[in-house]
């Protein structure tokens, strides 16, 4: 996938550690949050998705926590696995405009073995 | 199943030259998308159809784009004349939306595009 911008933060983690990718929100009238993982070549992938009557979710190996006091989403990813090693983007929509995603800037996330 | 098909996945071609860029949504899904992603700006939404009616076509960047949904399973993106600054990764998504509440969108591997 892309590199976005020029100084895309970087989250370096060892096999079978715990990750958490972190992102910040602009808008509090924002109601659903996704979380997309990007590998290289192809196209952002669904990876889990919360709606901001909730705060946390999870899925298999993967959790979505939202703080919406501070305006914050992470993503807790569990026993880390090289094939996790991707480019890894939030986005908000806005409530009055459901199908308007606003993606994060994102987040590599490189796996030692 | 299939995800959404996009193709074709590489694009070369000379500036002036028109592209037309298409797209299979997911069986199903009422609403597609086009996207562009550049190392600069990101992923950034270009044209929102719902049931093939184009509703928001405010991130297109100027009138050499255009966008057509003939029917519920085709989609094509066509730049013409295509510029240098043109080139990018676009991608195709496509979605099920509510009532009751809307799904999340999803992507296809995009066509790389390069003008040369």
């Amino acid at each position: 996938g892309e590199s976005v911008g020029l100084h895309l933060p970087t989250l370096s983690v060892q096999e079978g550690d715990n990750s958490i990718i972190n992102c910040a929100y602009s808008n509090s009238a924002s109601d659903y949050f996704i979380w997309y993982k990007q590998e290289s070549g192809k196209g952002p992938q669904f990876i889990i998705d919360i709606r901001s009557n909730m705060d946390k979710r999870q899925g298999q190996r993967v959790t979505v926590l939202l703080n919406k006091t501070v305006k914050h989403l992470s993503l807790q990813i569990a026993a880390t696995q090289p094939g996790d090693s991707a480019v890894y983007f939030c986005a908000e929509n806005y409530g009055d405009s459901s199908y308007k995603l606003i993606f994060g800037s994102g987040t590599r996330l490189l796996v030692r073995p | 199943d299939a995800g959404v098909i996009q193709s074709p996945r590489h694009e070369v071609t000379e500036m002036g030259q028109e592209v037309t860029l298409r797209c299979k949504p997911i069986s199903g899904h009422n609403s597609l998308f086009w996207y562009r992603q550049t190392m600069m700006r990101g992923l950034e939404l270009l044209i929102y159809f719902n049931n093939n009616v184009p509703i928001d076509d405010s991130g297109m960047p100027e009138d050499r784009f255009s966008a057509k949904m003939p029917n519920a399973s085709f989609s094509t993106l066509k730049i013409q004349p295509s510029e240098p600054r043109d080139s990018a990764v676009y991608f195709c998504a496509s979605s099920l939306e509510g009532p009751p509440v809307d799904q999340p969108q999803h992507f296809g591997d995009g066509t790389r595009l390069s003008i040369l």
